[in-house]
């Protein structure tokens, strides 16, 4: 298995404009969460998903960032309009269903430096 | 208000030497504790785990201890090499929470082990 995919890995982008992120579980895992990590605050959950479905986005910091999972293999964080301290490293991770073992074990993609000018 | 803490920022050792990276907990409903190793530039990825009707779970080189009364767990790397070096960020579940999979991490101690 190619393990989770995140793309790009780094991204430049100018203040305003609008930044996609986009993460591709581990086929047949069900939940996917989207982690940002800064030096302040460490490795923060922004929003995770159980079998496609939103379950909990109050780490979303704002209404200027939104995630979506159309899908079970794929999803999407966006920004928009990207500030100057969004930047940071945004990971993207699964996990299998309940049964799997070890419990509860998140499996991280390489994740996407963002850089806001 | 964190819930999973690790106070030491930083941690430096000696080759051959053993590792000790200490973690807090204050919710009593954590029930599953895992520890992540993280090389820059690359995503977290596992380590080892320890569920809380266990004090203690061993993997090699690599030993987790559990005090529940504490609320305290602490990571033994024995011994210690150069390759061990990156951030390692301990991270806590409940089974209660009807969340699957959803994990409370630390903000991380950087580990350089020093030749």
């Amino acid at each position: 298995d190619a393990g989770v995919i995140q793309s790009p890995r780094h991204e430049v982008t100018e203040m305003g404009q609008e930044v996609t992120l986009r993460c591709k579980p581990i086929s047949g895992h069900n939940s996917l969460f989207w982690y940002r990590q800064t030096m302040m605050r460490g490795l923060e959950l922004l929003i995770y998903f159980n079998n496609n479905v939103p379950i909990d986005d109050s780490g979303m910091p704002e209404d200027r960032f939104s995630a979506k999972m159309p899908n079970a293999s794929f999803s999407t964080l966006k920004i928009q309009p990207s500030e100057p301290r969004d930047s940071a490293v945004y990971f993207c991770a699964s996990t299998g269903p309940p049964s799997a073992s070890p419990r509860d074990t998140q499996y991280f993609g390489p994740g996407t430096r963002l850089t806001v000018l | 208000d964190q819930q999973v803490k690790q106070n030491s920022p930083s941690l430096s050792v000696q080759e051959g030497r053993i590792s000790i990276l200490n973690c807090d907990y204050t919710n009593s409903m954590f029930d599953y504790f895992l520890w992540y190793k993280k090389y820059p530039a690359e995503g977290p990825t596992f380590l080892i785990s320890i569920s809380s009707i266990k004090d203690k779970n061993e993997d090699g080189r690599f030993t987790v201890f559990l005090n529940k009364s504490a609320k305290h767990l602490s990571l033994h790397i024995v011994p210690s090499q150069p390759g061990d070096s990156a951030v390692y960020f301990c991270a806590a579940s409940d089974s209660y929470g009807g969340s699957q999979g959803n994990l409370i991490f630390g903000k991380g101690t950087k580990l350089s082990v020093k030749p």
